[in-house]
């Protein structure tokens, strides 16, 4: 069965550095979202892509926050410097097309010291 | 933006009890779907039911679009069931918020034996 594939699954860094975090969709997937979740809520979208597109990046924080899909199939996060408030789980999801269903990926579990 | 609430936060269950998870959402939607988050994070995809009955082995929904409510049934529950279970809904339109998920809080469950 395919799935939504991150790496890596853990990375703890220090506050100040810059940290990737690296997903590819399941194939065929033009639809790209990277979502964060805090301890103890539901994710958040930060940004969705449509092939190599941005639909909505409204909820990235752009000071520190960079996302890009250049050629519509895989895509990397990165955060630049990290902050400690940035300790959180990264998703990625993916979907056929717009409104459709999303499937998630296991997850960056990003811990700041 | 769109108001999903899921009820009850915190569900503790003996094991082969059975039990009713609800979601209210405040809008119209384009699309609901919900998942299962286990212990390692991973959420898995159980229902995508914009409208309607599913049923999958154990599990069923039901959602009532124009009452703006979904509810999620686990039948004969087992450890396993164990985990947070959040529903997440894509507003309808193509408005601000639009061709994203927005989850609810999440409801814990836990099943002992």
């Amino acid at each position: 069965e395919a799935e939504v594939a991150q790496s890596p699954r853990y990375k703890i860094t220090e506050k100040s550095q810059a940290v990737a975090f690296w997903c590819d969709p399941i194939s065929g997937h033009a639809t790209l979202y990277w979502y964060r979740q805090i301890l103890g809520q539901g994710p958040e979208l930060l940004v969705q892509f449509q092939d190599e597109s941005v639909v909505d990046d409204s909820q990235l924080p752009k000071d520190r926050f960079s996302a890009e899909r250049l050629k519509g199939v895989d895509s990397t996060l990165k955060i630049q410097p990290a902050e400690l408030g940035d300790s959180a789980m990264y998703l990625c999801a993916s979907s056929l097309a717009l409104s459709y269903e999303q499937y998630f990926g296991p997850g960056t579990r990003l811990t700041v010291t | 933006g769109i108001q999903v609430e899921q009820s009850p936060p915190d569900l503790i269950l003996q094991e082969g009890a059975n039990s009713t998870l609800r979601c209210n959402f405040s809008d119209s939607v384009n699309n609901l779907q919900w998942f299962h988050q286990n212990p390692w994070g991973q959420l898995i995809n159980l229902f995508y039911i914009p409208s309607g009955t599913k049923q999958n082995g154990r599990l069923s929904a039901t959602t009532v679009a124009t009452e703006r409510y979904s509810l999620l049934y686990i039948s004969s529950s087992q450890t396993t069931d164990s985990g947070v279970y959040f529903c997440a809904v894509e507003l309808r339109g193509s408005g601000a918020g639009s061709y994203q998920l927005t989850f609810g809080k999440g409801t814990k469950l836990s099943v002992i034996p």
